[in-house]
């Protein structure tokens, strides 16, 4: 499947300070999906976008998908502990259309 | 709750042995799909259902991996002469299909089992 490349790695950020992660590719996707994994838990989905240049925010979450269809961002506004978790983002596979790829993940940690 | 329900959360097992899943989807939902995940990594795409029918494997899929979704509402996943590189988390989503729209990718994960091949 087409690969899906995320960065930062990993973030180690202070409460209360705005997050910015985000995901590129070398092919076009026409959905963009963030998700947020907790550890020993399956990743819940946290937005879906369908248009480039679409904005969609859900609470203090917002995520763009980028207008050459090759990029997403999410970012988190004033975080708070409960934040820590890996986000990955994931996009249906061009091959198959119900597979999904996923990113490695970013890896937030957030302290108090 | 109407969540995909996965059973077991935690197995361990010796090398060599059989093991078998069960994942139960959203009710609604007529898509099932199995990932597998491991550390440090993105889930990775195993197999897929529509209703009963599994229209999709990955190569990933070997043959010691087995699925099934009988009736088009619970699924199981079985490995057989489990391997040590079989340890990893096994993934459970499912999702509605729609006769039109994109929605049709958004997937909802379970809380998967984790499987440890001592």
């Amino acid at each position: 499947g087409q690969q899906l490349n995320q960065s930062p790695q990993s973030m180690f950020i202070q409460e209360g300070e705005d997050v910015s992660m985000n995901c590129t590719s070398s092919s076009i996707f026409n959905t963009w999906l963030w998700y947020k994994q907790e550890p020993g838990e399956g990743p819940v989905l946290l937005i879906a976008l369908y248009k480039a240049g679409e904005l969609t925010s859900n609470g203090r979450l917002t995520a763009q998908f980028g207008i050459t269809r090759k990029d997403s961002f999410l970012n988190i506004s004033a975080s708070i502990p409960s934040d820590v978790g890996i986000y990955f983002c994931a996009g249906p596979d061009s091959n198959s259309g119900y597979a999904l790829n996923f990113g490695k993940g970013t890896s937030l940690l957030v302290t108090p | 709750d109407t969540g995909v329900s996965q059973n077991p959360r935690h197995k361990i097992t010796k090398r060599g042995q059989n093991v078998t899943f069960r994942c139960d989807p959203i009710s609604e939902h007529n898509r099932l799909y199995w990932y597998r995940q491991t550390l440090g990594q993105g889930p990775e795409f195993l197999t897929y259902f529509q209703n009963e029918a599994q229209l999709e494997k990955s190569r990933l899929l070997s043959d010691r991996f087995s699925a099934e979704r009988p009736k088009g509402s619970f699924s199981t996943l079985e490995i057989q002469r489990t391997e040590q590189g079989d340890s990893a988390m096994y993934l459970c989503a499912s999702s509605l299909k729609l006769a039109e729209g994109p929605q049709n990718t958004e997937a909802f994960f379970g809380q998967g089992t984790r499987l440890t091949v001592v």
